[in-house]
């Protein structure tokens, strides 16, 4: 079975653009959850999504959002943005939510100039 | 907040050396524990996992024990190897009143090993 695939794999961007990124998780998943990973430090929780429905949001601002589409695949969609974002952010997929096991794709890099 | 403390880095050991990567939480339920891995240019892979006090998990020759009384999951190695050059990230999936499951990673710990 194929694992998490996300889109693209790389990304450069200017300041105050937006970008929205892609995430299709492990079949028979029904989670989806986004982290954002800054270069030399762990991952920080942005979003996770259960059945369609946002279930957790992380210390991020309004300028992140994230849907779910019925086929449990998802988007998250960074507007206006900033050199700061500039990351490795990871989609993570499992069964269900609460301590289920993630399981995480291989990432897409954002490189803002 | 629940949080992930671990040691600091980097770790730099030859070939067939013991490894130890300190791990210690703090969280107010009873969170799973979990070692991911990430090699150089991806993303994260599961290295081993425990969900409830004085499980051990292991895979790899990896293991590592959760102690609830000293709030640790330290991953331990007997033997390792070139390939297992990598950060490695121990994080918990919390407990508390959301109950949702995100996880919380430490900074991570490069480790390098030399033939």
């Amino acid at each position: 079975d194929a694992g998490v695939t996300q889109s693209p794999t790389h990304l450069i961007k200017t300041r105050g653009q937006q970008v929205t990124l892609r995430c299709s998780p492990i079949s028979g998943h029904k989670s989806v959850s986004w982290y954002q990973q800054v270069l030399g430090q762990g991952p920080q929780f942005i979003f996770q999504y259960y059945e369609k429905e946002e279930r957790g949001r992380g210390n991020f601002p309004d300028r992140f959002s994230a849907r779910q589409f019925p086929n449990y695949s998802s988007e998250l969609n960074v507007n206006a943005l900033l050199l700061g974002d500039s990351a490795l952010y990871l989609c993570a997929s499992s069964l269900v939510q609460g301590k289920e096991t993630q399981y995480f794709g291989p990432g897409t890099r954002l490189l803002v100039l | 907040g629940d949080s992930v403390t671990q040691m600091e880095g980097p770790v730099t050991l030859s070939e067939e050396a013991f490894l130890t990567i300190n791990c210690t939480y703090t969280a107010t339920g009873y969170p799973s524990l979990f070692w991911y891995v990430q090699y150089p240019g991806e993303g994260l892979q599961l290295l081993l996992k425990a969900t409830k006090a004085d499980d051990k998990g292991s895979n790899k020759g990896f293991e590592a024990t959760y102690r609830k009384e000293t709030t640790s999951f330290h991953l331990e190695k007997g033997s390792v190897q070139v390939s297992d050059s990598a950060v490695y990230f121990c994080a918990l999936s919390d407990a508390g009143g959301t109950s949702y499951g995100k996880l919380t990673f430490g900074q991570g710990t490069i480790l390098t090993v030399h033939p």
